[in-house]
């Protein structure tokens, strides 16, 4: 079955230790992105990949890493976690980002960070 | 900078009447507009785009570029339709696959 799959779905962790939510898509595309979701203000891009070994910055990056090393993963890495970075995390891929290849989203991480 | 706009966090409609979900953005370049859905339990999934001009579910939605507006909407809502919708813009030029969403609408269709 096609699909984006992240893990982990929920992640409760301390401020400042490290981790890294992982993405996965088996679709063969070359266009990955992450987004958080937080109320009232609606989703946000935090880094956009467009092919391997080429990232971008969304509009909220600060605080976050990525790399795509391999078409099919694109893991986004908090080196720092605050609790201002608790929300809820969507990973999404794309064949080339076209009118003809819609974005597909992955089932969502909750992160919260005490 | 590139900002999409949607002004209404909540509306609420009955069923059978007109629905409009107002999205005006802010963008100097010539625009890629979409509308995307999540309905309860599932996932954010591609309700509408701009360049097609396509009706969806019953779904319509005009860009404007003199308003600079992409409103979405349907003649008869359904109970169905409750759910929240995203507009967002995809930036051109170098920026090509920067995707700014509005901040969501929620929709709720009463019967």
């Amino acid at each position: 079955e096609a699909q984006v799959t992240q893990n982990p779905r929920y992640l409760i962790t301390v401020t400042g230790k490290k981790l890294t939510v992982t993405c996965s898509q088996n679709m063969n595309h070359e266009y990955m992105s992450w987004y958080r979701q937080d109320p009232g203000l609606g989703l946000r891009q935090i880094y956009y990949s467009m092919n391997v070994e080429v990232t971008d910055k969304g509009d909220v990056p600060e605080g976050y890493k990525v790399s795509r090393k391999e078409k099919r993963n694109f893991p986004l890495i908090l080196e720092s976690p605050s609790p201002n970075q608790t929300s809820l995390y969507f990973c999404a891929s794309s064949g080339v980002l076209s009118y003809n290849s819609p974005l597909h989203f992955g089932n969502g991480t909750r992160l919260t960070v005490t | 900078a590139q900002r999409v706009t949607q002004p209404e966090k909540l509306l609420s409609v009955f069923k059978g009447a007109p629905v409009e979900l107002k999205c005006n953005y802010s963008y100097s370049g010539s625009p890629e507009l979409f509308w995307y859905v999540q309905y309860s339990r599932q996932r954010l999934q591609l309700l509408l785009r701009h360049i097609s001009r396509e009706s969806i579910k019953g779904f319509t939605a005009d860009l404007n570029k003199g308003e600079t507006s992409f409103h979405l909407k349907k003649p008869f809502a359904q109970e169905e339709d409750s759910a929240m919708y995203y507009c967002a813009l995809n930036a051109g030029g170098t920026s090509y696959g920067k995707l700014t969403f509005g901040q969501g609408t929620i929709l709720t269709v009463h019967p």
